[in-house]
């Protein structure tokens, strides 16, 4: 158990529709990262945010979008869904916001799948 | 920009051979890490290396850091089934302090017993 939790554990849903995953992170860590990883693709970096701001973006659709709250948890919200959205979805959490010795302790995941 | 590439794609291999994966980056790396996904699973992270030239062992892996610290490389002795899954290596956005990871593609590990 890394310590991150993410809910749901799995959502299916219909194009078109919105849906919100929820990461909290490790206890301590400001540092909040998510990643699509469709079936045989590695991980694609998607946001983080530090402390509750925006500090690096990935290949994030402009459909998609995530912010992080004032107790940590963060929540990315997918919206306008297409087939192709359909992967697993993880956040991570790392304590400081100097990355060259942080390590990431990634959430079991939130399976999405689009039909 | 910054790529971490990652070679095979896929190993397949029979219980008891060892197996090696390659992670090259286009930059020089301040560290890299390495993770293991098991099938189903998440990243769980392995280890980091700092050091030029730095080997470091698990009990059958060994992992090593490139003189250059552009390149690593991961073996694995006498493979056994629990070591299935998809092994990552990672490195650090370069000159930042942003904390974000660039993650090779991977490889997939399967062992036939």
């Amino acid at each position: 158990d890394s310590g991150v939790t993410q809910t749901p554990k799995h959502l299916i849903t219909a194009t078109g529709q919105r849906v919100t995953l929820r990461c909290s992170p490790r206890s301590g860590d400001l540092s909040v990262y998510w990643y699509q990883q469709s079936l045989d693709q590695g991980l694609q970096f998607l946001i983080q945010y530090y402390n509750g701001e925006e500090r690096a973006k990935g290949n994030i659709l402009e459909r998609f979008s995530a912010q992080q709250f004032p107790d940590l948890h963060s929540e990315l919200n997918l919206s306008s869904l297409e087939l192709g959205d359909s992967a697993l979805y993880f956040c991570a959490s790392s304590t400081r916001l100097a990355g060259s010795t942080d390590t990431q302790y990634f959430g079991p995941g939130t399976r999405l799948t689009v039909l | 920009g910054q790529q971490v590439m990652q070679i095979p794609q896929y190993q397949h291999v029979q219980e008891g051979e060892d197996f090696t994966t390659y992670c090259n980056s286009s930059t020089t790396l301040s560290n890299i890490q390495w993770y293991k996904q098991r099938p189903g699973g998440h990243p769980v992270f392995l280890i980091q290396l700092v050091k030029s030239g730095e080997v470091k062992k698990q009990k059958r892996l060994t992992f090593q850091f490139g003189e250059a610290k552009k390149n690593s490389s991961l073996h694995i002795t006498a493979t056994q089934t629990t070591d299935v899954g998809t092994y990552f290596c990672a490195g650090p956005d370069r000159g930042s302090t942003l904390g974000r990871l660039y993650f090779g593609r991977g490889t997939q590990l399967t062992v036939w017993p």
